[in-house]
């Protein structure tokens, strides 16, 4: 079956512009996440959705950041405004169940460049 | 912040030869996970072991895990040159499902 998928692949964007990151989780797969990793921070962990419950956002790490995630499936996330210090690759990944134990899946990420 | 820390940071080996990686962790866990990433993109899923498993085995990766210490091991036996990767220990605790990274290992296996 097709695993997590994330558009575009890589993005190149102007300080100041406001951009949105696609992701699409295995189906049935009901949470999913969002990860960032950039060189200064490693992988941060950035917002949890679990079915219907409202979203962990605790890793956001400013309110230019937000994310939703429509009819339990596809997720985007967008950050307004960026900043040079955005640049980094986001990594979404899912998994069957927020409990412990399972392992999550990732996709293959969206790099994105703030010039 | 980081949770993980990883050591060595980066590793170099021979192929054939074993890798041993190791993790250290502050806070109290349910399980650990090791994750391989390829090229700086999307990870690969390794091996989960829980708080209350001391080794798991998995085709050549065998993990240990010593909630004592706070620490994990990972081995990889017989090296390939297709296991040179970065190699991160990924722990999940209370909240059990939001995963907290090491800084990763680069293991280099030279043909």
């Amino acid at each position: 079956g097709a695993g997590v998928s994330q558009s575009p692949s890589n993005k190149v964007t102007e300080k100041g512009k406001d951009v949105e990151l696609r992701c699409d989780p295995i189906s049935g797969h009901t949470a999913l996440y969002w990860y960032r990793q950039s060189l200064g921070q490693g992988l941060e962990f950035l917002i949890y959705f679990q079915g219907n419950s409202a979203p962990d956002k605790s890793g956001l790490p400013s309110d230019r950041f937000s994310a939703e995630r429509t009819g339990g499936s596809v997720s985007t996330l967008t950050i307004q405004r960026t900043q040079q210090e955005d640049s980094a690759v986001y990594l979404c990944a899912s998994s069957p169940s927020p409990g412990q134990g399972y392992e999550q899946y990732f996709g293959p990420g969206t790099r994105l460049t703030v010039t | 912040s980081q949770q993980g820390e990883e050591d060595p940071q980066a590793l170099s080996i021979q192929e054939g030869e074993n890798a041993t990686m190791n993790c250290s962790y502050k806070t109290s866990i349910n399980n650990l996970q090791w994750y391989r990433q390829n090229s700086g993109r999307g990870l690969v899923h390794l091996i989960l072991i829980r708080s209350n498993e001391r080794e798991k085995h998995s085709g050549r990766l065998r993990v240990t895990l010593d909630t004592s210490k706070k620490s994990s091991s990972l081995l990889i036996t017989a090296s390939r040159a297709a296991d040179t990767a970065s190699y991160f220990c990924a722990t999940a605790g209370g909240s059990n499902y939001k995963l907290t990274f090491g800084k990763g290992t680069l293991l280099t296996v030279n043909p």
